[in-house]
């Protein structure tokens, strides 16, 4: 069965500062996504990984993939209030043809 | 592009009575969609995955009589709770694929309340 592990689940950070939220999964695979989900919205997409070493950013986020560590790491660069949200990883094993599989989220609050 | 809808966005249902969920792709043709489901504060849990003309492929634990899912056309999906309970009351997120390449687009999610 496959596990996805996200971590810290919980983060309250300082505007400004810097961060990273880890995910780990247990099977191998080589797609992983990252979402971002504002309370009573649905999910908006991030990034999708499709490779190992894949390095994808946009603004301040910046996710990387290691298929060998089966590890995803989210980076936040000098956070904004506007990024408070819940970030989900999501892991796809079955190339497209099943549905994802998701850590628990992690909920971010980013203080002014 | 790759935009999906879901009707209705919220419903209020009374305990034993059955509600449906409608899933669209606008813009593309879904050959593969999927139902999560996401309970208050937690994570997304497929629910199930179907195919267009196929039956849907259920997840363990996951009532294949309770929760209906027909995938009649390419661009529409329908999930129908049947005699629903209050603890069936969830936001109910759907996705599509079209087949070729990696993404799921999600629709915007429909809050189910029994009461």
């Amino acid at each position: 069965e496959l596990k996805v592990e996200q971590n810290p689940l919980f983060l309250s950070m300082q505007e400004g500062k810097n961060y990273t939220i880890y995910c780990n999964y247990s099977t191998t695979s080589d797609r992983l996504y990252w979402y971002r989900q504002d309370p009573g919205k649905s999910l908006e997409s991030l990034f999708v990984l499709l490779s190992n070493g894949a390095v994808k950013q946009e603004g301040r986020l910046m996710a990387s993939l290691d298929t060998k560590a089966r590890l995803s790491t989210l980076h936040i660069t000098a956070a904004v209030h506007d990024l408070s949200a819940t970030y989900f990883c999501a892991v796809d094993i079955g190339g497209g043809a099943d549905g994802l599989t998701f850590g628990k989220g992690t909920h971010l609050i980013i203080q002014p | 592009g790759a935009v999906v809808s879901q009707h209705p966005s919220w419903v209020i249902c009374k305990s034993g009575t059955s509600v449906k969920i409608e899933c669209r792709s606008l813009d593309f043709q879904a050959t593969t969609m999927f139902w999560y489901r996401q309970f208050p504060k937690q994570s997304l849990m497929l629910m199930a995955t179907s195919n267009e003309g196929s039956k849907a492929t259920y997840e363990q634990g996951v009532e294949k009589d309770k929760f209906l899912i027909n995938h009649a056309s390419l661009t529409l999906s329908t999930l129908t709770v049947t005699s629903a309970h209050p603890e069936d009351s969830s936001f109910y997120i759907c996705s599509a694929s079209d087949g070729r390449g990696y993404e799921q687009y999600f629709g915007p999610g429909t809050r189910l309340t029994v009461t």
